[in-house]
């Protein structure tokens, strides 16, 4: 069965202590794998598109990468501003309509 | 402001009552899409539209729930008969063609069933 899975549930960092998020999918036909930010009561917000293994994309203090299984979010020296929770997505399919989440990690950048 | 809206931003409902909302996508994108997330869980696809063309239906979408994109503009999402179950954040997201799929969301429609 197709499945998205992230890991850590929750995640409580110290400012300036870098650390990653994972994203680990059992999906055939892989189109594309999408990382959001979402804070309380909004919707998510786009942060990066990967689309083969080996991708790598950066913003800011946040590198998203991708491998045949599994994807990491990566952020260096957070601050609490980068409080929220993250989540990935799949798009998966012949027609590449179908999307998946994950549950997300919900990040707290204590200062 | 260019992004994608949705109307409400919140509504309370009695059970049993019908409600719609309504979704303005970013006006070049031909592609809509609707999710529902309750707390603690990712978005769930419930349908998808191609222009005014309704081409995905999530199966765990009730006869309850109908999605339309006329002249595939904006769109709108009722439910009829609500229940409590249904009580989540109804998200609504738009892409642009092939290739570049990216889905931008709007804020959402946070959904309260008495």
């Amino acid at each position: 069965e197709d499945q998205v899975t992230q890991s850590p549930e929750a995640l409580r960092l110290q400012e300036g202590e870098s650390s990653s998020l994972n994203c680990s999918y059992t999906v055939s036909g892989l189109r594309g794998l999408f990382w959001y930010r979402q804070d309380p009561g909004k919707g998510p917000e786009f942060l990066f598109t990967l689309y083969s293994a080996g991708e790598e994309k950066e913003k800011e203090r946040l590198k998203a990468t991708l491998t045949k299984k599994e994807s990491f979010l990566h952020i260096t020296a957070p601050k609490p501003e980068d409080s929220a929770t993250y989540l990935c997505a799949v798009q998966m399919g012949y027609t590449g309509n179908q999307f998946y989440f994950g549950t997300g990690t919900s990040l707290t950048v204590i200062p | 402001d260019t992004g994608v809206s949705q109307d409400p931003r919140h509504k309370i409902t009695k059970r049993g009552q019908n409600v719609t909302f309504r979704c303005d996508p970013i006006s070049e994108h031909n592609r809509l899409y609707w999710y529902r997330q309750t707390l603690g869980q990712g978005p769930e696809f419930l349908t998808y539209f191609q222009n005014e063309a309704q081409l995905e239906k999530s199966r765990l979408l009730s006869d309850r729930f109908s999605a339309e994109r006329p002249k595939g503009s904006f769109s709108t999402l009722e439910i009829q008969r609500t229940e409590q179950g249904d009580s989540a954040m109804y998200l609504c997201a738009s892409s642009g063609l092939a290739g570049k799929e990216t889905q931008y969301f709007g804020p959402g429609t946070r959904l309260l069933v008495l």
